[in-house]
């Protein structure tokens, strides 16, 4: 257990429905990332958070993703009207950023599947 | 992209040394190199990481070579519990590249 707790762990849904995953990270970490990962491949980065600012994101987060992290603690990430091809996992990750090399902490992952 | 190389996959007997290697010949000096590893269905877990120096810790070692280019991953003795897909990642650690990119990896299999 690295003390990033992800919710639901697995959730199915209907296409169209919207669904919602919630991480809460490791506590005083500053930075949150979410990641997204399909069977036999690596975890694609989707977004990041610097407390409760969110600096990046990539094109992978298609106008139906939101995230946010609103007082800088815990975050969430919807998807709205959900397809087939977002069944995946969802991973969140978070680090305590400075220049010395930190370590970024993944919890166990949310899987979505679409059906 | 991913910027390192690694073999798709290895296998190892169990109670040997596992040593998964890693190119990375475009590094920069300011990248780090980093280890982890995803049993199936989980996170991914931290490993390891380094700069320039070695590295050792209760999980493992990291050999970095001093050009840089490349490294190695050493399990002293590999478990079964290590079959694991090891993933090598080079990582900045400025604002605009502190996220970690995964590649594919390598499947190791630790047969008993």
């Amino acid at each position: 257990d690295t003390g990033v707790s992800q919710n639901p762990r697995h959730k199915i849904t209907k296409r169209g429905q919207n669904v919602t995953f919630r991480c809460d990270p490791i506590s005083e970490h500053n930075r949150l990332y979410w990641y997204r990962q399909t069977l036999g491949q690596g975890p694609e980065f989707l977004t990041y958070f610097q407390n409760e600012a969110q600096l990046e994101k990539s094109r992978l987060l298609s106008d139906r993703f939101s995230a946010e992290r609103p007082k800088g603690s815990f975050s969430t990430l919807e998807i709205q009207r959900t397809e087939q091809g977002d069944s995946a996992m969802y991973l969140c990750a978070s680090s305590l950023e400075d220049r010395g090399g930190n370590t970024i902490y993944f919890g166990e992952g949310s899987w979505l599947t679409v059906v | 992209d991913a910027k390192t190389t690694q073999p798709p996959s290895m296998d190892c007997a169990e109670g040997r040394a596992a040593n998964l290697p890693c190119n990375h010949s475009t590094i920069s000096g300011n990248e780090y190199v980093y280890w982890y590893r995803q049993i199936h269905s989980q996170g991914p877990q931290y490993i390891i990481h380094g700069l320039k120096n070695n590295e050792t810790n209760e999980m493992a070692s990291l050999i970095i070579t001093e050009d840089r280019k490349s490294s190695t991953l050493i399990l002293p003795h590999a478990t079964l519990r290590d079959t694991a897909v090891y993933y090598c990642i080079v990582r900045t650690l400025n604002s605009a590249g502190s996220k970690l990119t995964f590649g594919k990896g390598i499947t190791l299999s630790v047969r008993p």
